[in-house]
């Protein structure tokens, strides 16, 4: 089970941070994601972290802006964003990988969480 | 190349066969997985790699590959299967990830 939590209502600029809790499966062995969906809109995979944190992944259109952690201690995932847009408002989904990611093999996202809402707005 | 082109919207009649693709030139080389969506729900994965069903998906969908081409078919479509559903995979060097836009299947 995957439960997202910390999203909101924000101004453009400001900064919010999301936090998935995990049960159900040994968190510190998989890689996690953060797969977000704007209003109507298609999916999109926004940051991806591998089992010991050493190494992310991050779509061009938040690089620089979002941080992408773990702390398998606590079974948790987290999404620091910052400098928020407009463009940014969407439900923030937690992923489990499953797969073969980190050697160019196959690989789904299997299960997710039921999303928080983030709204950029002035 | 970058993209993963489904057809928007397709419909079928109840109880008859659908199949929807995606395109894509990385599809030459990665597999590619496939998620259902319904109104208000979280994305669920109902086929990944070659033609695997995860627990719980009904043996009505399969997949398939060809070329540039991924295929998710549906043999016998019931109401449930309305939808929008992604397919997934890489790109052509294998480190982006990539959605398709995604195809709103109806069933009439």
């Amino acid at each position: 089970q995957l439960v997202e939590s910390g999203g909101g209502s924000v101004q453009p600029g400001g900064s919010l941070r999301l936090s998935c809790s995990v049960s159900g499966f040994i968190f510190s062995n998989y890689w996690m994601s953060w797969v977000r969906q704007a209003p109507g809109k298609g999916l999109e995979c926004v940051a991806n972290i591998k089992q010991d944190g050493r190494e992310t992944y991050y779509v061009d259109s938040v690089k620089g802006r979002f941080t992408i952690s773990r702390d398998n201690a606590k079974s948790s995932l987290y999404l620091q964003m910052d400098n928020l847009r407009v463009d940014d408002t969407a439900m923030y989904y937690c992923a489990r990988i499953s797969g073969e990611y980190g050697y160019y093999g196959e690989y789904w996202f299997h299960p997710w969480g039921q999303g928080t809402r983030v709204t950029v707005s002035s | 190349s970058s993209d993963l082109t489904q057809v928007p919207a397709l419909s079928v009649a109840l109880g008859q066969t659908v199949r929807l693709t995606c395109q894509g030139d990385s599809l030459r080389t990665y597999y590619s997985s496939w998620y259902q969506q319904k109104p208000g729900q979280a994305p669920r994965v109902v086929m990944y790699g070659e033609n695997n069903r995860p627990s719980g998906i009904p043996d009505r969908f399969s997949g398939s590959s060809s070329g540039n081409t991924a295929s998710l078919t549906i043999t016998g479509a019931q109401a449930e299967d309305e939808a929008d559903y992604y397919c997934h995979s890489r790109d052509t060097t294998g480190d982006l990830v990539l959605f398709g836009g995604g195809t709103r299947l109806t069933v009439l």
